[in-house]
């Protein structure tokens, strides 16, 4: 069935490190790929997300590139904040219809 | 709008007992969605909905039934609840394309069953 792998956590980094959580997937088909985030006491909110190949979704600093060859969809940001400290959720859809499936997440600490 | 709505937020049951979670969202979505959040598993998808009268079972369905009669709403029930049903419970939904596109998260309900 698909799956997503996401690296695992946490990971603690200073402020305006620069941060790649890695993220890899298995699906039929062509999934949608996408980036979550969930903050403390919160629900997720969508980050970023990315329909085809080499296509780069971005959003708030974050960045990830759909790289069919490698099947990966890794995040990215240049310089983390505090505000930035979170969990962080890989996931794909390979239809409309079809739920998301979502990777097991990866804490992010941003220490000052 | 208030987006989706999730009740309680909190919630203690003894082992044997029964409840419904309370979703609903006024943004006039055809998909909501029950997940469950526990430590080191990530979010596992309980059932699904892809509009009023139309439900599927996720990956961990056991234990849990639900109804769409609206659109609005979306109850998750727990007919007799277990300790390994304690977690976080996330309902959530997402408009014109489904799952293609953003899913709107309630805040969740944490449910400890004694």
């Amino acid at each position: 069935g698909d799956s997503v792998t996401q690296m695992e956590g946490p990971v603690t980094l200073s402020e305006e490190a620069f941060l790649t959580i890695n993220c890899t997937y298995t699906a039929t088909g062509y999934p949608s790929l996408f980036w979550y985030v969930q903050y403390p006491g919160e629900g997720l909110q969508l980050l970023l997300k990315a329909t085809k190949a080499d296509d780069k979704g971005s959003n708030k600093g974050f960045e990830a590139t759909y790289r069919k060859e490698t099947t990966s969809f890794h995040l990215e940001k240049g310089s983390v904040q505090v505000s930035d400290s979170a969990v962080y959720f890989c996931a794909l859809t390979v239809s409309g219809n079809t739920p998301l499936v979502f990777g097991k997440g990866t804490r992010l600490s941003v220490i000052a | 709008n208030a987006g989706v709505t999730q009740t309680p937020k909190f919630q203690v049951l003894k082992t044997g007992q029964s409840m419904t979670l309370q979703c609903a969202q006024d943004m006039n979505h055809e998909y909501m969605s029950w997940y469950r959040q526990d430590p080191g598993m990530g979010l596992r998808l309980i059932h699904y909905s892809v509009g009023a009268g139309i439900t599927d079972q996720g990956e961990v369905p056991n234990g849990y039934n639900v109804s769409r009669s609206t659109t609005e709403d979306f109850p998750l029930r727990l007919l007799s609840a277990a300790p390994s049903q304690t977690s976080v419970y996330f309902c959530a939904s997402s408009g014109t394309g489904g799952f293609y596109n953003e899913q709107f998260f309630g805040p969740g309900t944490r449910l400890t069953v004694l």
